[in-house]
């Protein structure tokens, strides 16, 4: 039972350059999520899905976009990666709305 | 506009003693709370909740304390030990699926 997974654990990008994180839970849960962490921000809600097939924005979704075509993965993409997206992003994935489980974290650069 | 907010960046206490960190809303909408516990190169963990129908929830060595009218949320830490060494994050329920997290407390817990 490996929990919540997150690839890549580090990443550097360019200015303009696309990627996709990749968020993956192994306890069935139906609610994940997506934060970043930015120095003195603390968590801030970027998207988030209540189900398979389902995603919802939440406080700073601009720029990125989001998929979770099987329930076990949920998936953040940056179309075109600006240096304002050098944050840290973690996942998380919950069985209802009480506790979160995180994932270890995506530490990402922009160039 | 900051809706939970921890407005200590940091708190050092001596090993054996009691740490307390502190947490504000101005929400009256939320209903229930949680604290997180963090690790440099870790997800954030769950520690404990409190629903506000309750003053008080205690679980071993913790115990986190509401109030409502003063919209003000208190984590207990008796006795702190070095292992307690951590970003401490409160959080609280908005709606239905969505957390807003504060910006964290970091302790530091001296032996």
């Amino acid at each position: 039972n490996a929990g919540v997974t997150q690839t890549p654990k580090f990443r550097v990008l360019k200015t303009g350059q696309s990627m996709t994180l990749l968020c993956a839970q192994d306890m069935n849960h139906e609610y994940m999520y997506w934060y970043r962490q930015d120095p003195g921000m603390g968590l801030r809600l970027i998207h988030y899905s209540v189900g398979e097939g389902t995603t919802a924005k939440g406080e700073v979704p601009d720029g990125y976009n989001v998929s979770r075509l099987k329930k076990q993965n949920f998936l953040l993409g940056l179309e075109s990666a600006a240096p304002s997206q050098t944050s840290v992003y973690f996942c998380a994935s919950s069985p209802s709305t009480d506790t979160q489980y995180f994932g270890p974290g995506t530490r990402l650069t922009v160039l | 506009d900051q809706q939970v907010k921890q407005n200590s960046p940091s708190l050092s206490v001596q090993e054996g003693r009691i740490s307390i960190l502190n947490c504000d809303y101005t929400n009256s909408m939320f209903d229930y709370f949680l604290w997180y516990k963090k690790y440099p190169a870790e997800g954030p963990t769950f520690l404990i909740s409190i629903s506000s129908i309750k003053d008080k929830n205690e679980d071993g060595r913790f115990t986190v304390f509401l109030n409502k009218s003063a919209k003000h949320l208190s984590l207990h830490i008796v006795p702190s030990q070095p292992g307690d060494s951590a970003v401490y994050f409160c959080a609280a329920l908005s709606g239905t699926y969505k957390y807003i997290f504060g910006t964290g407390t970091r302790l530091k817990v001296l032996a």
